[in-house]
């Protein structure tokens, strides 16, 4: 059964500290989104890819947040330094087909919180 | 930003109800998806409309886009209390895909 999976599904960590979340997109798919969901924002669309290459990215702050694809079945995103108001429930998509047309499949997020 | 916003913010009903849960959106769109979220869970989708449709059907679900007043809605008819979730709209508009509000958060009480 096709998922996407994300790692860890949880993380509390120290302010300061570098966070590295994980994200195994599904097989074949070309396009990848990472959101981060809070209550008082919603969700936010922080970066997406297609065909690994970032297209945009202008939703993260880029002092201290980076995503990558390394490979086809890895995306990541660091945090460095992670600080408490980056807090918040983190996802990963990834779907088939243009940017403009993707049906998003949603893995069940990284709850992280930075005290 | 959110492009979609949805209302009510949240809605409850008692089972067999019919909930109905309303999306607007500032810019002009490519489609329109609606999605589902359980607590704690990740979102799956439920449906997209195209922006030359104007009705979408998906078995107890009903999606009607309009265009002219840029705003969606989506029913769910003879509701049941596994419906209980929060539901997103998310537009998509050039190169931003998948932009979403904040959602309304459905009860439905058996």
């Amino acid at each position: 059964d096709a998922r996407v999976t994300q790692t860890p599904r949880h993380k509390v960590t120290e302010m300061g500290q570098e966070v590295t979340m994980r994200c195994q997109p599904i097989l074949g798919h070309n396009t990848v989104f990472w959101y981060r969901q809070t209550m008082m924002q919603g969700l936010e669309l922080l970066a997406y890819f297609r065909n690994r290459a970032p297209l945009d990215d202008s939703g993260m702050p880029k002092d201290r947040f980076s995503a990558e694809m390394p490979d086809a079945t890895l995306a990541t995103l660091k945090i460095q330094p992670s600080e408490p108001r980056d807090s918040a429930v983190y996802f990963c998509a990834s779907g088939l087909g243009p940017v403009w047309n993707t049906e998003a499949f949603f893995g069940q997020g990284t709850r992280l919180t930075v005290v | 930003s959110q492009q979609g916003e949805e209302d009510p913010q949240a809605l409850s009903i008692q089972e067999g109800e019919n909930a109905t849960m309303n999306c607007s959106y500032k810019t002009s769109i490519n489609n329109l998806q609606w999605y589902r979220q359980n607590s704690g869970r990740g979102l799956v989708h439920l449906i997209l409309i195209r922006s030359n449709e104007r009705e979408k059907h998906s078995g107890r679900l009903r999606v009607t886009l309009d265009t002219s007043k840029k705003s969606s809605s989506l029913l769910i008819t003879a509701s049941r209390a596994a419906d209980t979730a929060s539901y997103f709209c998310a537009t998509d508009s050039g190169n931003t895909p998948l932009v979403f509000g904040k959602g309304t958060r459905l009860s439905v009480i058996a």
